[in-house]
């Protein structure tokens, strides 16, 4: 069964302190893994996928197959990084559908 | 470029009325979606329409959802009869659809539901 998995529904750090948010999937394949942010009075938006290899506003995301993880990292957070962050996966064929997890709340206290 | 463009933001109706949803991708994108959104959980993908062919609606209640994409350009998305359980947001998103490549969904701003 395809499935992502976000295990905390809140997480709450200090600015300047690193942040892990973390993203478990399952799925027969090798599937394309995203994270998707939206941030307060905004549009659900792409933040990264793995295939970029890209860090997007100092955050990074690595796929461990091993794990079938693909976590999202700053080592430093700003305020401006609170928003609802999101880790999707699809598959490769051009019909595959976007499996979204079910979302977490990144809080940045001053 | 334009973006997904969806009408209208907010919609409040009774329970067993109907309800239709309008959206209007970005120009190009063959892949069309509607998810939707239950309050505290992720969007969970109701109908993926590739131009104007439906690729997957295994999680469309079809005894009272239905959707169309019109010439493979704009879709709507109805309710009827609506229950209380259909408060939601409801998000389309588009994506030029090909495989391997610029397969990031770009999302409209929502249709709030909600149903009393």
């Amino acid at each position: 069964a395809q499935r992502v998995t976000q295990p905390e529904k809140l997480l709450s750090v200090f600015k300047g302190a690193p942040v892990e948010l973390k993203c478990n999937y399952s799925y027969s394949g090798s599937p394309e893994l995203f994270w998707y942010v939206q941030y307060s009075r905004q549009r659900l938006q792409l933040l990264l996928r793995h295939i970029s290899r890209e860090s997007i506003k100092g955050f990074t995301a690595d796929l461990n197959k091993g794990e079938t993880s693909f976590h999202l990292k700053k080592p430093f957070a700003q305020e401006e990084d609170s928003a609802m962050y999101y880790c999707a996966l699809r598959g490769y064929s051009s019909a595959s559908k976007i499996i979204f997890g079910s979302g977490t709340r990144l809080s940045i206290r001053p | 470029e334009a973006g997904v463009a969806q009408s209208p933001r907010y919609k409040i109706i009774e329970k067993r009325q109907s309800v239709a949803f309008w959206c209007n991708p970005i120009s190009g994108h063959a892949t069309l979606y509607w998810y939707q959104q239950i309050l505290g959980q992720g969007p969970k993908l109701l109908i993926q329409f590739q131009n104007n062919g439906v690729v997957d609606d295994s999680q469309l209640p079809k005894d009272r959802f239905s959707a169309e994409r019109l010439k493979g350009v704009d879709s709507t998305l109805k309710i009827q009869p609506a229950k209380l359980e259909d408060s939601a947001v409801y998000l389309c998103a588009s994506s030029p659809g090909r495989a391997h490549l610029n397969t990031e969904a770009f999302f409209g701003q929502g249709t709030r539901l909600t149903v009393v």
